[in-house]
């Protein structure tokens, strides 16, 4: 299985500064054929399920902030919240859907500093 | 606007079975592949199985490969998870969520609120 692998576990960034999360996939998610990444990127609130934010690396879902963007290829994605705003507090998951079984990263927590 | 509505789940003793189902609104059920995905108590996302929109297809996590069949009624727009040799290592939240396919792959857009499901004597 393809081990996706998130860093940090967990971040506390001040409001309106900048959060980054990387993931890294074991293998390359970059699919040749159509060079498209085949990446996700998911926001989960506490209680809540998780919400689609990102597709194909770095195509942004409708009605996602644009503070959020993704960015990357191959193995190595990040995703990053231009300006936190208290609202962005969740756990961030990335996963590639490229192979089956589609993996998730461990998650990141993103706290308010 | 879509609505996935799971059901089902509750506390079922090792080596039980449990039948999850997943009401699906707002979208035209049959065109799109469906996935149930789990999270254990405080843990990850874990994705379980997924279906084609005709049923035809199915894939499953080698971790319930064998016990758990993925499975749908596109005359009742409802999904289905039937879970047999349950193990404690299977309780979770259980979310049903639908696909969007490219090709052979798919990732979900909208996600159910879930489903408890507890293993436990």
């Amino acid at each position: 299985d393809i081990v996706m692998t998130q860093s940090p576990d967990s971040l506390s960034v001040s409001l309106g500064e900048r959060a980054t999360i990387n993931c890294k996939s074991s293998q390359s998610v970059l699919y040749s054929s159509n060079n498209k990444n085949y990446l996700a990127w998911y926001q989960q609130k506490p209680g809540q399920p998780p919400k689609l934010l990102i597709s194909w690396a770095s195509t942004r879902e409708s009605g996602v902030p644009d503070r959020f963007s993704g960015s990357g290829s191959g193995t190595d994605f990040t995703l990053t919240i231009s300006s936190l705003q208290a609202e962005d507090v969740a756990v961030y998951y990335c996963q590639q859907f490229l192979f089956t079984p589609r993996t998730f990263g461990q998650g990141t927590t993103v706290e308010i500093k | 606007e879509v609505q996935l509505l799971e059901s089902g789940g509750g506390l079922v003793q090792p080596g039980g079975s449990l039948r999850l189902s997943c009401a699906a609104s707002g979208f035209i059920f049959s065109t799109y592949a469906m996935s149930w995905v789990r999270q254990a108590p405080g843990k990850g996302l874990e994705w379980v199985s997924g279906i084609s929109g005709s049923g035809g297809s199915t894939d499953y996590a080698d971790s319930v490969k064998g016990r758990f069949t993925i499975s749908r009624d596109n005359s009742k727009n409802t999904l289905y998870l039937q879970m047999n040799s349950l193990r404690a290592e299977d309780t979770a939240v259980y979310y049903c969520a639908k696909d969007l396919r490219v090709g052979s792959s798919s990732y979900s857009d909208y996600w159910g609120q879930g489903t408890l499901v507890t293993v436990s004597s």
